[in-house]
C-alpha cells in the first residue's frame, strides 16, 4: 500500500520560496503509470490543484499560480518536490501530495494522499 | 478552465437517511469525475472515480452516477462516520478542478 508524506518548513516569509518534499513509500515512483501531484487547501476553504510531475520529468501546473511553480522528482530517493516562489499570505494553506494512477493513458483522479502539511506565509 | 459547482452547499441529515449530492461541470467531461470525503484535519479520501467506480475498500452504501455535465453522489443509509465534507473533482482536462464542497452534518 503506497504511503505519501510531506515535509518542509511550516513558516515562510513573504516574497520567499516555499519548498516542500513528498516521500513515497510502498511503491516505486519509476514503475507504473503514475502522475505525482501537489494540491493545496487554504484554511477553511476548498481544494486547488497545483501541478504534477511524471516519472519522465514532464510537468504541468495551474495557470492560476502564474508560473511560480517548479516541481521536480528524484526517483533514486523515491520523492518529489514543490517550489513556489514569490509567496504571499494568499499562499498560506495545507499542502498535500497525491498520486494519480493512469489507466489507458487517462487520469483516474487522486487515489492516495499524504496527510498534508500547513505552510503559513508571514513575516 | 472547467468550473465545477455542487448543490447543496450544505445539508443536515440523520443516521439512516439517504443523501444525494449533485455536481455540475461547465462543459462536458464524459465520465471523468471523482468524489472525495474529507473530515476536519484530515486529507481527502477518494470514494468514487470515473463517475461510478467505487474506490477499493469504500462501503457499498456510496455510489456515483452521471456523465457529460451532471453527476451525482448518493449515500444510502447515512452512518455516523459519513458526516463530513464531500468534494467532486473533474479529472478530464488540466487544470483539474474541484467543486466547492458539500458539508453534511447531523440534524
Amino acid at each position: 500500500q503506497v504511503q505519501l508524506q510531506e515535509s518542509g518548513p511550516g513558516l515562510v516569509k513573504p516574497s520567499q520560496t516555499l519548498t516542500l518534499t513528498c516521500a513515497v513509500s510502498g511503491a516505486s515512483m519509476s514503475s507504473g503509470d503514475y502522475y505525482w501531484n501537489w494540491i493545496r487547501q487554504p484554511p477553511g476553504k476548498g481544494l486547488e490543484w497545483i501541478g504534477y510531475i511524471y516519472t519522465s520529468g514532464s510537468t504541468d501546473d495551474n495557470p492560476s499560480l502564474k508560473r511560480r511553480v517548479t516541481i521536480s522528482i528524484d526517483t533514486s530517493k523515491n520523492q518529489f518536490s514543490l517550489k513556489l516562489n514569490s509567496v504571499t499570505a494568499a499562499d498560506t494553506a495545507v499542502y498535500y501530495c497525491a498520486r494519480d494512477v493512469r489507466r489507458h493513458y487517462a487520469s483516474t483522479g487522486f487515489d492516495s494522499w499524504g496527510q498534508g502539511t500547513l505552510v503559513t506565509v508571514s513575516s | 478552465d472547467i468550473q465545477m459547482t455542487q448543490s447543496p452547499s450544505s445539508l443536515s441529515a440523520s443516521v439512516g437517511d439517504r443523501v444525494t449530492i449533485i455536481c455540475r461541470a461547465s462543459q462536458g467531461i464524459r465520465n471523468d469525475v471523482g468524489w472525495y470525503q474529507q473530515t476536519p484535519g484530515k486529507a481527502p479520501k477518494r470514494l468514487i472515480y470515473a463517475s461510478s467506480r467505487l474506490h477499493s475498500g469504500v462501503p457499498s452504501r456510496f455510489s456515483g452516477s452521471g456523465s457529460g455535465t451532471e453527476f451525482t453522489l448518493t449515500i444510502t443509509s447515512l452512518q455516523p462516520e459519513d458526516f463530513a465534507t464531500y468534494y467532486c473533482l473533474q479529472h478530464s482536462q488540466y487544470p483539474f478542478t474541484f467543486g466547492p464542497g458539500t458539508r453534511v452534518d447531523i440534524k
